[in-house]
């Protein structure tokens, strides 16, 4: 298994211009998630899915949608990137829909936003 | 609101020394709590996954303790070892809620 899988690793983008991050797991897994990691905020959820063709806000989903085609897919699409989504963004999922089981996380991409 | 605090912030020990991370969280009505490791520019990878009626879970040098009346976990490591230097986050899981609370997490050095 390869577990979670995010690409692009690294990506920079000027300010306005939208992108989809992608993320996928080969577990069969039910919950899927995406936060995003800033110094001194820690990590932070920004949507989630507890399964196909079912998403929902997370704590910081403004500027970001999802859509859940498919259980292992899970893309994060940035409408209009700002400086401010300058961040670390990580994909993870777990078995349960609830999310109440260990969770395993991608390697994560960094978005720079200039 | 429930907030996850972790003490402290870096944690520098010589090689062989056994370890205690500590983590603390303000609203006891948890589901579950995990603890993460966490390598430079690297994702997390769940270390031990305590659910609310354990007390602890053991892994290999890794012991994680509960305790939900006093809003604390402590991850204790055995004789530590230089791989052993990484970031440890701890994570609460309400059970209203679908997300994950961090803390701000350990920068733990093991020096050879």
């Amino acid at each position: 298994n390869a577990g979670v899988t995010q690409t692009p690793k690294f990506q920079v983008l000027k300010t306005g211009q939208s992108m989809t991050l992608q993320c996928a797991q080969d577990m069969n897994h039910e919950y899927m998630s995406w936060y995003r990691q800033d110094p001194g905020m820690g990590l932070r959820l920004i949507h989630y899915s507890v399964g196909a063709g079912i998403t929902d806000q997370g704590e910081v989903p403004n500027g970001y949608n999802v859509s859940r085609s498919t259980t292992e897919d899970f893309p994060l699409r940035l409408l209009s990137a700002a400086p401010s989504q300058t961040s670390v963004y990580f994909c993870a999922s777990s078995q349960t829909s609830r999310g109440t089981d260990t969770q395993y996380f991608g390697p994560g991409t960094r978005l720079t936003v200039l | 609101k429930q907030e996850v605090t972790q003490i402290p912030a870096a944690l520098s020990v010589p090689e062989g020394e056994n370890l205690v991370l500590n983590c603390s969280f303000t609203d006891s009505a948890i589901y579950n709590l995990q603890w993460f490791r966490q390598d430079p520019g690297k994702g997390l990878t769940s270390l031990l996954l305590i659910q609310s009626s354990q007390r602890e879970q053991t892994s290999g040098r890794l012991n994680a303790s509960l305790d939900k009346s006093s809003g604390r976990s402590t991850l204790y490591i055995a004789a530590s070892q230089p791989g052993d230097s990484a970031t440890y986050l701890c994570a609460v899981k309400l059970g209203s809620s679908y997300k994950l609370i961090f803390g701000s997490g350990t920068r733990l050095l093991v020096r050879p």
